[in-house]
């Protein structure tokens, strides 16, 4: 069975670096095929994709946030790490992460999430 | 690529619910669909075609054609109710793209 769970601080200071980890079981990011991808939902607002990462260590960004995301892998570990700098009130949400079905493109296992507020 | 969703819809308990999704030549694309209720973080609940997920009953289809996707329930019941988001991968910009969510109300 297929779990993730994500963790990191829940209060970040607006311009700081905002650094999650997703820690999974029940795969394996060196099979062929698999990804973790990172989702948020500012309060009371839609789904909006941030990245996922391949088990090849391929990657791909939002476009509108590109410059300012880093994903990667700790495949010993079995863990995704999602790094966002230059935080703003405006990101102040609540982060997923998913696994992306094998060599698909829908999500079909999530974590919990974990509320992230920017503020001062 | 951008997906439309209305807003809301609201349905009488044992009625159908669909809830459409809008994108240039959506119809060419495979549209996915998650369930999310309050406090909790999304549900599968179509995906591919329409295809469902082990433990999703088969009130739940969907359907996909020109500019419009549609996820269907039958036989609403209070337990549906949730936003409700489609999803696809625009291939040509290798990104994925939520819809901005719909709010089924059960009557």
């Amino acid at each position: 069975q297929i779990t993730l769970k994500e963790s990191g601080p829940t209060l970040v200071r607006p311009t700081e670096t905002l650094t999650l980890t997703c820690s999974f079981s029940g795969f394996s990011l060196n099979s062929i095929g698999a990804a973790v991808a990172w989702i948020r939902q500012p309060p009371g607002k839609a789904l909006e994709w941030l990245a996922f990462i391949y088990w090849d260590d391929d990657k791909r960004y939002s476009p509108s946030l590109r410059s300012r995301l880093a994903i990667s892998k700790d495949t010993s570990k079995n863990q995704v790490v999602l790094k966002m700098n230059n935080m703003d009130p405006e990101d102040t949400g609540t982060y997923f992460c998913a696994h992306l079905a094998v060599s698909a493109y829908w999500f079909d296992f999530w974590g919990q999430g974990t509320l992230v507020t920017i503020s001062s | 690529y951008e997906l439309t969703q209305p807003p809301s819809v609201s349905v009488a308990p044992g009625t159908t619910a669909r809830i459409t999704c809008g994108g240039d030549k959506i119809g060419t694309k495979s549209v996915h669909w998650y369930q999310q209720k309050p406090g909790q973080a999304p549900l599968l609940v179509i995906y591919y075609r329409d295809d469902r997920p082990s433990g999703i009953p088969d009130r739940f289809s969907g359907s996909n054609s020109g500019n419009t996707a549609t996820l269907t329930i039958n036989t609403v019941d209070a337990g549906d109710e949730a936003d409700y988001y489609c999803q696809v991968w625009d291939s040509s910009n290798s990104h994925v793209v939520f819809g901005g969510g719909t709010k089924l109300t059960v009557l």
